[in-house]
């Protein structure tokens, strides 16, 4: 699986958007980029997942840049609950080692009043 | 759906005691897993299954053991607990390929 790179660290306004850079540079073509946060020690919870395509649900925005080697995690209006640890990844999803993820540093997101 | 599973919630354990960490998940997912939290760091896998009777090792296996009898439960077995094992245990489920994988609310678990 590729390697990424996250800030260790990000503050954001409640209400503002906040943007979370994703760089992973030596992706291949094949390789999907997922987001998932950890809220204080509770298990991760998946948010979103593409692989060229920008793309949107309920929880947030992922946009990844043409070349790929770059990506970032949008919450569109952040409130405090959304202060959490967020994990970029990415990975092949088809292979024979089940649906491991591999997780680094992530970065730690604050949402301040 | 209850989702995954994981008991107990706290353990404390004393240097050579061994136990079974449990993980059940009620969605039909093939896919299992058991990561590790240490404190500060991301969560690393110790061993993963595709399905009944099929496991492997992940990156940290040393020390555990898995086995997958039911597609439903996942157990995680600590032979001889050890310090360096203190840590946070989650267990995962997946339906398939590439698709979100769900977590348990982890096992905190702690060796004296």
């Amino acid at each position: 699986d590729a390697k990424t790179t996250q800030p260790p660290s990000m503050d954001c306004a409640e209400g503002r958007a906040a943007n979370l850079p994703c760089n992973h540079s030596t992706i291949s073509g094949n390789e999907y980029v997922y987001w998932y946060r950890q809220i204080h020690s509770q298990g991760p919870q998946y948010i979103i997942h593409g692989l060229k395509n920008n793309e949107t649900n309920e929880m947030a925005s992922l946009i990844i840049t043409e070349d790929r080697k770059s990506s970032t995690l949008i919450l569109p209006h952040a409130t405090l609950r959304d202060t959490a640890v967020y994990y970029c990844i990415v990975r092949v999803p088809l292979n024979n080692a089940g649906n491991m993820l591999t997780f680094g540093g992530g970065t730690r997101l604050m949402v301040k009043p | 759906n209850a989702g995954v599973t994981q008991t107990p919630k706290f353990q404390v354990l004393k240097t050579g005691q061994s136990m079974t960490l449990q993980c059940a998940q009620d969605m039909n997912h093939e896919y299992m897993s058991w990561y590790r939290q240490d404190p500060g760091m991301g969560l690393r896998l110790i061993h993963y299954s595709v399905g009944a009777g099929i496991t492997d090792q992940g990156e940290v296996p040393n020390g555990y053991n898995v086995s997958r009898s039911t597609t439903e439960d996942f157990p995680l077995r600590l032979l001889s607990a050890a310090p360096s094992q203190t840590s946070v245990y989650f267990c995962a489920s997946s339906h398939g390929w590439g698709t979100e994988a769900f977590f348990g609310q982890g096992t905190r678990l702690t060796v004296v």
